[in-house]
């Protein structure tokens, strides 16, 4: 089994809906992460979590928000999706040691029109 | 501002070593600079990370020049499934910073 897992793996919506996109770990790591990458580009960061109760902005948050709801499990919502949040979502999760190594999960592709 | 850059693509005889090189000029003395790479629109993959020493596992050497200003992530013996896009990452303030990476095609 995958150690980080994302759901839904694709999903198309329309502008104006309220999106969740779930991430599951089993690596037992502190940190996890949500990414976003558009075509040709790199990864950008959106949010990251140290733990349950601390949670902070990357580079991209305005439009998105997140949950912690336990070690394992980090969500990613988009309250009033917009075309322009058409993008491949990673999550990832790191131990938090020394060199934070962060190990991803396989993406979610998610399409708004 | 641009924390790393790499060449947008690079060709690889298979078999050879590929070299891709990276600069990241304003890296701090206690930064790390990683390497991952992702196979069409897969979740990127770890391969190394390095400080100040080279650095070599299973998949690759790192090689970091003295002054940290940049390093080269060397492929030993380059296979067709080594295509993919390779990215240089350098972390600042707890955040990765993805480039846009380079495009390694090997070719048979």
């Amino acid at each position: 089994d995958a150690d980080v897992t994302q759901t839904p793996r694709n999903r198309i919506t329309k502008t104006g809906k309220r999106i969740m996109l779930e991430c599951s770990q089993t690596k037992g790591h502190d940190r996890m992460y949500w990414y976003r990458q558009d075509p040709g580009l790199g990864l950008r960061l959106i949010y990251y979590s140290f733990d349950v109760k601390d949670i902070n902005k990357g580079e991209i948050s305005d439009g998105y928000s997140v949950s912690r709801q336990a070690q394992a499990k980090f969500s990613l919502s988009l309250e009033s999706a917009i075309p322009n949040q058409t993008a491949l979502y990673f999550c990832a999760t790191s131990e938090g040691w020394n060199t934070d190594t962060q190990y991803f999960g396989p993406g979610t592709r998610l399409t708004v029109l | 501002d641009a924390k790393t850059t790499q060449p947008p693509s690079m060709d690889c005889a298979e078999g050879r070593a590929a070299n891709l090189p990276c600069n990241h000029s304003t890296i701090s003395g206690n930064e790390y600079v990683y390497w991952y790479r992702q196979i069409h629109s897969q979740g990127p993959q770890y391969i190394i990370h390095g400080l100040k020493n080279n650095e070599t596992n299973e998949m690759a050497s790192l090689i970091i020049t003295e002054d940290r200003k940049s390093s080269t992530l060397i492929l030993p013996h380059a296979t067709l499934r080594d295509t993919a896009v390779y990215y240089c990452i350098v972390r600042v303030d707890n955040q990765f910073y993805f480039g846009t990476g380079t495009s390694l095609t090997v070719i048979p």
